[in-house]
């Protein structure tokens, strides 16, 4: 049974820093294709992709956060910590880690790989205000 | 980054309809479309991959289709379930971007 758990605090004040963790079970990172993401959905808003990282410790970040994210994996202790610096009040969402995994498609002429989050954390409600 | 344009943002429909989302990619992105549905405050569920790939246990009455730019989440025999809202998202090249979401509301 695949699992993740969000967990850090729930609120924080404009300028500090954010440390959230994502602890899984059921899988490792340390097998081919696996990875884990970082989604954030402010409240009544859209999903926003923050970061990604692989099993072989590749990292992707969004353009307009990259300066402020840092994604970090231990898979001895199956957890992913994101940090985000200069926490604003519009960074006020929910923050989701969700396992990324691939599959493969054959055809007669290709085998196309497709990444996919298929098993997401409850979320975790981040407040920023003073 | 990629952008991914979904209409109608919302939508009403009775127990029973079909319905149609579309997702629009800024560019191509050939068949590496994902499909999420996520009802209020819980966090989303894996539909689709590929564009038209059921993930194990989806039922059926989802459907999807398209390859490059534009695409379609069919849904058949609505269920009471089903209302919610849907995303796409691509995984063509990171970041993989959402779509604004469609709401499935109730008739």
């Amino acid at each position: 049974q695949i699992t993740l758990k969000e967990s850090g605090p729930t609120l924080v004040k404009p300028t500090q820093t954010l440390t959230l963790t994502c602890s899984f079970s059921g899988f490792s990172l340390s097998t081919s294709g696996v990875g884990v993401g970082w989604i954030r959905q402010p409240p009544g808003k859209a999903l926003e992709w923050l970061a990604l990282i692989y099993w072989d410790d590749d990292k992707r970040y969004s353009p307009s956060l990259r300066s402020r994210l840092t994604i970090t994996k231990d898979s001895s202790k199956n957890q992913v910590v994101l940090t985000m610096t200069n926490m604003d009040p519009v960074d006020t969402a929910t923050y989701f880690c969700a396992r990324k995994d691939q599959r493969v498609l054959y055809s007669y002429d290709s085998n196309d790989s497709y990444d996919f989050f298929d098993y997401w954390g409850q979320g975790i409600l981040v407040s920023v205000s003073s | 980054d990629i952008q991914m344009t979904q209409s109608p943002s919302s939508l009403s429909a009775s127990v029973g309809d079909s319905i149609v989302i579309t997702c629009r990619a800024s560019q191509s992105i050939d068949s590496s479309l994902n499909w999420y549905q996520q009802k209020p405050g819980k966090a989303p569920k894996f539909l689709m991959f590929a564009a038209s790939s059921l993930q194990d246990g989806v039922p059926s009455r989802f459907s999807g289709s398209g390859s490059g730019t534009d695409f379609t989440l069919t849904i058949t025999s609505l269920q009471p379930e089903d209302f919610a809202t849907y995303y796409c998202q691509q995984s063509y090249s990171t970041p993989y971007t959402f779509g604004q979401g469609t709401k499935v509301e109730m008739k």
